[in-house]
């Protein structure tokens, strides 16, 4: 079968780094997603991977190795609005996108 | 219009009766997808839609169907709704199926309520 996993909950301090981790079971392989979710809100773009590596976007980073099936999500200088849900997702080889449960966030001043 | 819409944003519904939802996008994006999100479970997609004209079963479709009469709309029917259908549901498009990076664009959610 296929599956993601992620921490159910985080917590962490308003101006600290945070890593969301993500680990991957899936049939193929074709890029992976990371989406930011507020509370009643729906899923936006955050940061895509397919090849090994760290891409950076402002304070976000997005960290894959495909060999190990994991991915993080690096926040840096966090923020009280960084508070909400990330959710990890990865294309399999079908192109189906597959989700994780997300991991819910929480910063405390 | 700007991206997607969907409508209603909430609906209580009786156990039984008949329910669209309703999906509309202005990108002119050849995908188009419907999920429905539960605590601790998820995203899971209920059908999908490659292009115009075809439609496709997801995850959970029971229950469900899809139309897919032109580009920008995809509503989804719930013939006969039961409690278990009780849940928030997204509504997402895509520039195409595949593709490189091709992410998702979601509306802004029905949360659909079946007593």
């Amino acid at each position: 079968g296929q599956n993601i996993d992620q921490p159910t909950e985080m917590t962490a301090t308003e101006g600290a780094i945070v890593q969301i981790n993500c680990t991957y079971q899936t049939s193929g392989f074709n890029g992976l997603f990371w989406y930011q979710q507020h509370a009643g809100e729906a899923p936006t773009f955050l940061s895509y991977n397919v090849l090994d590596g760290l891409e950076e976007k402002g304070r976000f980073s997005s960290f894959l190795s495909r060999s190990k099936g994991y991915s993080y999500l690096l926040l840096k200088e966090l923020q009280m609005k960084d508070s909400a849900s990330y959710l990890c997702a990865v294309i399999d080889s079908n192109y189906q996108l597959i989700w994780g449960a997300g991991t819910k966030l929480i910063i405390k001043p | 219009i700007a991206g997607i819409t969907q409508a209603p944003t909430s609906q209580i519904l009786a156990a039984g009766r008949r329910m669209t939802l309703r999906c509309t996008q202005d990108m002119r994006h050849n995908a188009m997808y419907w999920y429905r999100q539960d605590l601790g479970l998820g995203l899971r997609l209920i059908h999908y839609s490659n292009t115009a004209g075809t439609t496709g079963k997801g995850e959970v479709p029971d229950g469900y169907s899809v139309s897919r009469a032109n580009t920008d709309d995809f509503p989804l029917t719930l013939a006969s709704a039961v409690p278990s259908q009780t849940s928030v549901y997204f509504c997402a498009s895509s520039e195409s199926p595949q593709g490189n990076p091709n992410e998702q664009f979601f509306g802004p959610g029905t949360r659909l309520t079946v007593l």
